[in-house]
């Protein structure tokens, strides 16, 4: 079964300052992904960045970077140069299949509320 | 284009009471998923649809149902309402080339 732990309810960062999301996973899957969501107030899921187990590379999307450490079964997500409009929920998820299966339904964690503060 | 639409975007209902969910895919997108988030907590997987036919379901009981149609637009059924089924009923759409899901704004679903 797959798991996923954020350990941090709630974050601060300074306007224009890096912040780091930590996120860690348990699957026996030898295949398997990970992907950050930011949610606003709103309540839409926006996807930000997506990492396979079998990736050669840290992913990265403007802004936004994994640090995906295998071996410690890590994933954290990176936001640089953090602005106003980054306050908002963040959750890591995990597929808990994959496009042969055709089962592709995502695993969450319990989010980690980041305030960006001016 | 665009994106994944859900109606209504509030419900209020009784307990006891049923209710249906909508949901349109992203044009192009034949894989509908269901996602109950209840408040602080991240969503649960509810139930994957393909092409009409189930391809993955959550530990959901049986109260909940879904379906997809022709136009690969869905519908989220929950029967027989519990408290515990207040939530944000979210829906995502993807295409079988990519994991990537992309999600609706949500429905909000108060039971009183």
């Amino acid at each position: 079964a797959q798991k996923i732990t954020q350990t941090q309810p709630g974050m601060f960062v300074q306007e224009k300052e890096a912040v780091t999301l930590d996120c860690t996973y348990d699957t026996s899957d030898p295949s398997y992904g990970l992907f950050w969501y930011k949610q606003p107030s709103s309540g839409e899921m926006i996807f930000l960045i997506y990492q396979g187990s079998y990736d050669q590379q840290n992913a990265t999307e403007g802004r936004y970077s994994l640090n995906f450490q295998k071996a410690r079964k890590s994933a954290n997500l990176v936001i640089s140069a953090s602005q106003l409009g980054d306050s908002a929920m963040y959750f890591c998820a995990m597929r808990g299949g994959g496009l042969k299966t055709g089962a592709n339904n995502l695993f969450f964690g319990t989010g980690t509320r980041l305030t960006v503060i001016p | 284009d665009a994106g994944v639409t859900q109606s209504p975007t509030h419900l209020i209902k009784t307990r006891g009471q049923q209710v249906t969910l909508r949901c349109s895919p992203i044009s192009g997108h034949k894989s509908v998923s269901w996602y109950q988030q209840v408040l602080g907590q991240g969503p649960q997987f509810i139930f994957q649809y393909y092409e009409k036919e189930e391809r993955g379901r959550g530990n959901f009981p049986d109260r909940f149902s879904a379906r997809q149609f022709p136009n690969y637009s869905s519908e989220l059924n929950v029967n027989a309402l519990l408290l515990g089924d207040s939530a944000l009923y979210l829906c995502a759409s993807s295409t079988d080339r990519s994991y990537e899901q992309y999600f609706g704004p949500g429905t909000r679903l108060t039971v009183t």
